[in-house]
């Protein structure tokens, strides 16, 4: 079974430039979950995916967009990058749409890590 | 507005004694709520839940306790050892949300010291 994969692990931007994160899912999960971790903060949710589709928005910009792929894997795009975009950007994958699905059921990747200067 | 608090951000403990770290939530239409620990370099993994209807919750070592009318959970860790040294986040659902939409607390790094 293959876990959820993020790439890259590190990145460097500068202000006003934009960004995309990527995230592979776990084998045999249909929805993915973006969160912002700031430093000493907990993750903050951003958005979800669930068969392709927005389900569901936190409190964050138009600047902050999402894909899901067919094959469920997902990318976070992040326009006009400002100082405070500087955060570990985490994806969650988990399999929705079925009555047993809880959010113990939620895999979580190592992260990306971006700096923006 | 911070629905789930954890208002210390770090502790230590001995090897071997209780560790208990607290979390607070101000929105009483929470009615599930988990626990996350989190390495260096690590994505969170979920260590324990409770729901509302009940006020304690076991899992060898580790125990969540909940006291609606105080709108607090602690996780208690008896006895802790080393490995256990990590963040640990109190989160909850949104209310009314599928799986995977989380309000995490700020986090409470743990050091258990041999």
């Amino acid at each position: 079974e293959t876990g959820v994969t993020q790439s890259p692990t590190h990145l460097i931007k500068t202000r006003g430039q934009q960004v995309t994160l990527r995230c592979s899912s776990q084998s045999g999960h249909n929805t993915v979950s973006w969160y912002q971790q700031a430093l000493g903060q907990g993750p903050q949710f951003i958005f979800q995916y669930y068969r392709e589709e927005e389900n569901g928005r936190g409190n964050f910009p138009p600047r902050f967009s999402g894909l899901q792929f067919p094959n469920y894997s997902s990318e976070l795009n992040v326009n006009a990058l400002e100082l405070d975009d500087s955060a570990l950007y985490l994806c969650a994958s988990s399999l929705g749409g079925t009555g047993s699905a809880t959010n113990e059921k939620l895999f979580f990747g190592s992260g990306t890590q971006l700096s923006v200067l | 507005d911070q629905q789930v608090k954890q208002n210390s951000p770090s502790l230590s403990v001995q090897e071997g004694r209780i560790s208990i770290l607290n979390c607070d939530y101000t929105n009483s239409m929470f009615d599930y709520f988990l626990w996350y620990k989190k390495y260096p370099a690590e994505g969170p993994t979920f260590l324990i839940s409770i729901s509302s209807i009940k006020d304690k919750n076991e899992d060898g070592r580790f125990t969540v306790f909940l006291n609606k009318s105080a709108k607090h959970l602690s996780l208690h860790i008896v006895p802790s050892q080393p490995g256990d040294s990590a963040v640990y986040f109190c989160a909850a659902p949104l209310p009314q949300s599928n799986t995977g939409k989380l309000i995490f607390g700020q986090g409470t790094t743990l050091q258990v010291k041999p």
